[in-house]
C-alpha cells in the first residue's frame, strides 16, 4: 500500500523568514496531495492542495510543488507569521479518496 | 452548524468498557471517513463510508472495532472491550466526494485506563 514519509519532524524559524517541508510516496498510483494543518486541540485543516496533472499551485503565502518522477512534494511557506505555528501534515490519495498522512512537521515561527 | 461535529470531545473508559463514539457530517457530505490519531503521529485511516455503504474496512485494527452508518448520515464509531492501546484521538471527516476537500471534526479524544 501507499507510504508517505514527511520530515523534518520539526522545524523553527524567524518570524518573515522561509519554511519547507516535504515528502515522498511510493505508490505512483497516487494522484491527489493535499497539505493540512492541525492547531492544538483541532482537527486537521485543509491549507492547500494539489492533483497530479499540475506541477506547481501557489495561494498567497503558500505554495506546493509535486515532482511525479521522484515521487515527491513540497510545501512552502513565505513570510512566516507566528500564526503559521502548527503541526502539518502531508497526504497522498488514490481514487479511493482514503488519505494516508505523513508523520507531520511541527513548525514553530519565533517572533 | 456548518462543520463536521464528534462527540463526546473526551471519553475516559476503564478497560473492558465499550464505547460509542459519534459523527455528524456536513449536509450532503456522500463520504465519510474515520481516522485514528495517535499522540504526535498523522491520522491513520480506519474506515471508509460512501452513503451508507461500508466501503473499505481496512484500517480497522482489530474485530473490536465497528463502524456504521446507517442512513447515510450521522455515522457511529464502536470500540468493544476498550484496551489501553486503543487511546487515540478518533477523527471523522467527510466530503463531497471524489477527491473533494475532506473537512474534519474537532477529534473525541479516548482515554483507556
Amino acid at each position: 500500500g501507499e507510504n508517505v514519509e514527511q520530515h523534518p519532524s520539526t522545524l523553527s524559524v524567524q518570524e518573515g523568514d522561509s519554511a519547507v517541508i516535504k515528502c515522498t510516496y511510493s505508490d505512483s498510483a497516487s494522484n491527489y496531495f493535499p497539505w493540512y494543518k492541525q492547531e492544538l486541540g483541532k482537527g486537521p485543516q485543509l491549507i492547500i492542495d494539489i492533483r497530479s496533472n499540475v506541477g506547481e499551485k501557489k495561494d498567497q503565502r503558500i505554495a506546493v510543488t509535486l515532482n511525479k518522477t521522484a515521487k515527491h512534494f513540497s510545501l512552502h511557506i513565505t513570510e512566516t507569521q507566528p500564526e503559521d505555528s502548527a503541526v502539518y501534515f502531508c497526504a497522498a490519495s488514490m481514487a479511493t479518496d482514503k488519505l494516508i498522512f505523513g508523520t507531520g512537521t511541527r513548525l514553530q515561527v519565533f517572533p | 452548524g456548518a462543520g463536521v461535529s464528534q462527540s463526546p470531545r473526551y471519553k475516559v473508559a476503564k478497560r473492558g468498557q465499550d464505547v460509542a463514539l459519534r459523527c455528524d457530517p456536513i449536509s450532503g457530505h456522500v463520504s465519510l471517513f474515520w481516522y485514528q490519531q495517535a499522540l504526535g503521529q498523522g491520522p491513520e485511516f480506519l474506515t471508509y463510508f460512501q452513503n451508507e455503504a461500508q466501503l473499505d474496512k481496512s484500517g480497522l485494527p482489530s474485530d473490536r472495532f465497528f463502524a456504521e452508518r446507517p442512513e447515510g448520515s450521522v455515522s457511529t464509531l464502536k470500540i468493544q472491550r476498550t484496551q489501553q492501546e486503543d487511546s487515540a484521538v478518533y477523527l471523522c471527516a467527510s466530503s463531497l466526494g471524489g477527491q473533494n476537500e475532506a473537512f474534519f471534526g474537532q477529534g473525541t479524544r479516548l482515554t483507556v485506563v
